[in-house]
Parts: C-alpha cells; structure tokens; sequence
C-alpha cells in the first residue's frame, strides 16, 4: 500500500510563528505527494502538489527522498491558515494500488 | 463551471440495508474517486472510475460497489450495511487518471447506519 502518515494530529502556534507539519510516506520508487486542506465548514481543496515546487498561500513542501518525507513549512503562520491538514498520495493511476492518506493534522494558529 | 455536487446531503440506514450515494463530477472532468471519512479519520480511497470502467480500488470489500456514467457523473452503492460504514462519503472529481492531476472534491454525504 501507498501509505503516508502525519505525526502531529494537532499543532498549535501563535500567529508570525513558524510552522511545520510532518509527513512521511513508506513507499519507494516516486511518490507524487499533494497537501489538501481544509477549513473550518468548507470542502477539503488542493494546497499544493509537489511536482509543481510551488508556493501557495506562503507554504511551501519539498520532497526529501533520503528522509521519505514532504513536510509542509510556512515561516510565518497566520490566523487564517488555521485548518485540518492532509498529506495524500497521488490520484491512482495503476491497478489495485492502495492509497492511504495521513489522518491528518490540525493546525490551530493563535493571535 | 460548476463543481462537484453529491446527494442526499444527510442519510440515515439501518445495519442490512443497501445504499445509494451520487455524485457529480465537475466540468470537463471523466475521473471520479470515492473516499470513506470516518470520524476523525483522514479519507480512505474507495475506488475510481475513470471513461466508466473502474481504476483501481482500494481496501473495501466487494459489498462497495460503483457505477460510473457516460456523463461522468457516478454512484457509489454499499450492500449489507454495517455499523462501521457510518461515515462521510466523498467524491472528487479530475481531469485524467494520472497521478499529478488536482482532485476537487463535492461536500460529502453524511451516511449514519443503526
């Protein structure tokens, strides 16, 4: 199984802290490893994928081979980043591969 | 555009009873997942249909089952409801079966079996 697990079920800073939320994956060959979140009453949405090395919402998430890991950081948290994170393999695209997505973890930013 | 939708909202079965769950995929898009949430829980891939034929399953028994039509739009049906079943049911939606492509999900439908 394509398996990911979050360390953290719950992280708490204060607002302009910097902030982590872990990730490791178990399984070799190249994982494609995305960050949705989701905020409080809305529908889980894409944060970011890490084949596009991208920056959204100042979070950034880079793939370390070495470590299996694709740790979400952002240097300064703010209020409005306060929301259930999830680490999550790719969408499948093969036959009987078994996607199993982090349990998540709750980031609650306060002022 | 309009996107991912998923009915009933809410839904009430008790143990033994069949159920089913639809969905909506967005626009443009021909892949549709399946997740079970349960409570406190990080979503559990189901299965996908992707062009109508199923495309990969996850862990769940053959008592899950799905459909997928030539609108794309697809339903998920459970037989022999148990207890544990009791969850949110989402479905998201993308362009293509690969695996970099961004999944956009519906609201889910709450399923609670007594």
């Amino acid at each position: 199984a394509q398996r990911v697990t979050q360390p953290e079920k719950l992280l708490s800073v204060f607002k302009g802290a910097p902030v982590e939320l872990k990730c490791n994956y178990s399984y070799s060959g190249s994982p494609e490893l995305f960050w949705y979140v989701q905020y409080s009453r809305q529908r889980l949405q894409l944060l970011l994928r890490h084949i596009s090395r991208e920056s959204i919402k100042g979070f950034t998430a880079d793939l370390n081979k070495g470590e299996t890991s694709f740790h979400l950081k952002k240097p300064f948290a703010q209020e409005e980043d306060s929301a259930m994170y999830y680490c999550a393999p790719g969408p499948n695209a093969g036959n009987n591969r078994k996607l199993i997505w982090g349990l998540g973890t709750s980031l609650a930013v306060n002022p | 555009e309009t996107g991912v939708t998923q009915s009933p909202t809410h839904l009430i079965k008790t143990r033994g009873q069949q159920v089913t769950l639809r969905c909506s995929s967005q626009s443009g898009h021909n892949t549709v997942s399946w997740y079970q949430q349960a409570l406190g829980q990080g979503p559990q891939f189901i299965f996908q249909y992707y062009r109508e034929e199923e495309n990969g399953r996850g862990n769940f028994p053959p008592r899950f089952s799905g459909l997928q039509f030539p609108n794309y739009s697809s339903e998920l049906n459970v037989n022999a409801l148990e207890l544990d079943d009791s969850a949110l049911y989402l479905c998201a939606s993308s362009f293509g079966s690969g695996s970099v492509n961004e999944q956009f999900f519906g609201p889910g439908t709450r399923l609670t079996v007594l």
